[in-house]
């Protein structure tokens, strides 16, 4: 069974500070594939981040960072010197197989961010 | 702007009626995904379409279904409402429906049950 877990339910810090989000998956498929989405307060997911299990190479995109980690069925979101835009609930997801395979997302419980100026 | 369109914003009713919800796809997008927001389940799957024809089943009611029409458009009806089923109902599309490939949100409707 595929399964996401985000373990911090909350997380406050204030502006300026770096913050790191956990997300640790389990599938016993090879191919798959990991997202972050973005849940702002006004409520739509935003799509965020794309990684496929062949491709352990960190990502980073302004002041959003990925690791990815397979030994550790990792995939953590940091936010390098946070705003106060960036409070949303951010979720982890996972999508098993390719070619013709379902395509839909697991979703992890997602982490409530919050920034204070 | 994500390019898919849900509506109604917000929808409330009561418990044993029905309601419909749309959903237009991103242009050029063939799979259109259902999704439920609920305090105590989260973000579930309900059902995915691709090019008019079911194409995966996850946590979806009996009382719920589902269709997609030739204009690539899809509709969710759920019936005999439960109080149960207030939460926020989301359509995603995706351009093929591969597991690889981003799925890009509505802003969602919010049905109350009350």
């Amino acid at each position: 069974a595929q399964k996401v877990t985000q373990a911090q339910t909350e997380i406050s810090v204030v502006e300026k500070e770096d913050v790191t989000l956990d997300c640790v998956y389990e599938t016993r498929d090879t191919t798959y594939y990991l997202f972050w989405y973005k849940q702002p307060p006004s409520g739509e997911l935003v799509f965020l981040i794309r990684r496929n299990s062949f491709d352990e190479q960190n990502e980073i995109s302004g002041r959003y960072s990925w690791n990815f980690q397979k030994s550790t069925s990792s995939f953590n979101f940091t936010i390098t010197a946070s705003q106060v835009v960036d409070s949303a609930v951010y979720f982890c997801a996972l999508s098993v197989g390719y070619g013709g395979s379902q395509g839909n997302l697991i979703f992890g419980k997602g982490t409530k961010l919050s920034v204070k100026p | 702007d994500s390019g898919v369109t849900q509506t109604p914003k917000h929808l409330i009713t009561a418990t044993g009626q029905r309601v419909t919800l749309r959903c237009s796809p991103r242009s050029g997008d063939l799979s259109v995904y259902w999704y439920q927001q609920s305090l105590d389940q989260g973000l579930q799957f309900l059902i995915q379409y691709y090019n008019g024809e079911e194409r995966a089943k996850g946590n979806i009611l009996e009382r719920f279904s589902a269709q997609q029409f030739p204009d690539l458009h899809s509709e969710l009806n759920l019936s005999s409402l439960e109080l149960g089923d207030s939460a926020l109902y989301f359509c995603a599309s995706s351009a093929s429906g591969q597991g690889h490939q981003p799925q890009h949100f509505g802003d969602g409707t919010r049905l109350s049950i009350l």
